[in-house]
């Protein structure tokens, strides 16, 4: 199974400011015949359902404010939060698609500082 | 637009069987262009995926659990379903249905059901 770290586990971050929040699977996500990362990354508030944010390591979800991005390959990714917003404050998740079982980070909770 | 719907008792007894219905709105789940699954999470923790089911019944499973769940499907209903035997305490959770992409088209699961609390206690 693909073992998905999240880092750091708490981030508080002051409004306007940058966050950045990491992911590194056990296991290469790429399927090199399309060089697709198969890795999304989804918010989370309370009493709420995951929403998903970005797929394929970086293509941001229709809806999804252009202030979130998503980068990385291979193992090691990264999500973005440029000019954070108060309703950003929320858990973050990233997973890893490319084989089963599906995974899920173990979170990051965001904060504002 | 979409929209899942979770439904079955939110009360397990342990070593009993947990059972749970999504219904699918907004678009037929007799489709060739996704998956549908089913993610739970125990409170205060994180996901973890369960497993997923195609329109024509092919299924895909965690092993962790995969000797205590089934997933299936009914195209007449609209609807795919959750059964995971022998529960504990450790199986308490919220349990989400939500749509699954095709890895090779997008992937990720961009519709989700708003979750059920299922607790095992006698």
């Amino acid at each position: 199974d693909i073992v998905m770290t999240q880092s750091p586990d708490f981030l508080p971050v002051s409004l306007g400011e940058r966050a950045t929040i990491n992911c590194k699977s056990s296991q290469r996500v790429l399927d090199t015949s399309n060089n697709k990362n198969y890795l999304a990354w989804y918010q989370q508030k309370p009493g709420q359902p995951p929403k998903l944010l970005i797929y394929w390591a970086s293509v941001r979800e229709s809806g999804v404010p252009d202030r979130f991005s998503g980068s990385g390959s291979g193992t090691d990714f990264t999500l973005t939060i440029t000019g954070l917003q108060a309703e950003d404050v929320a858990i973050y998740y990233c997973q890893q698609y490319y084989s089963i079982p599906d995974s899920f980070g173990q979170g990051t909770k965001l904060e504002i500082k | 637009q979409l929209q899942l719907q979770e439904s079955g008792p939110g009360l397990v007894k342990p070593s009993e069987t947990l059972s749970l219905t999504c219904t699918v709105s907004g678009a037929s789940i007799r489709t060739r262009d996704c998956f549908w699954g089913w993610i739970r999470q125990p409170p205060g923790k994180a996901l973890e995926w369960i497993g997923t089911i195609y329109y024509n019944g092919d299924t895909y499973y965690n092993p962790s659990l995969k000797s205590r769940v089934t997933v299936s499907i009914d195209t007449s209903k609209n609807q795919f379903s959750l059964k995971l035997s022998s529960v504990t305490a450790a199986d308490t959770a919220v349990y989400y249905c939500a749509r699954v992409r095709q890895k090779t088209k997008s992937g990720g699961e961009d519709y989700w059901g708003q979750g059920t609390l299922v607790t095992v206690s006698s």
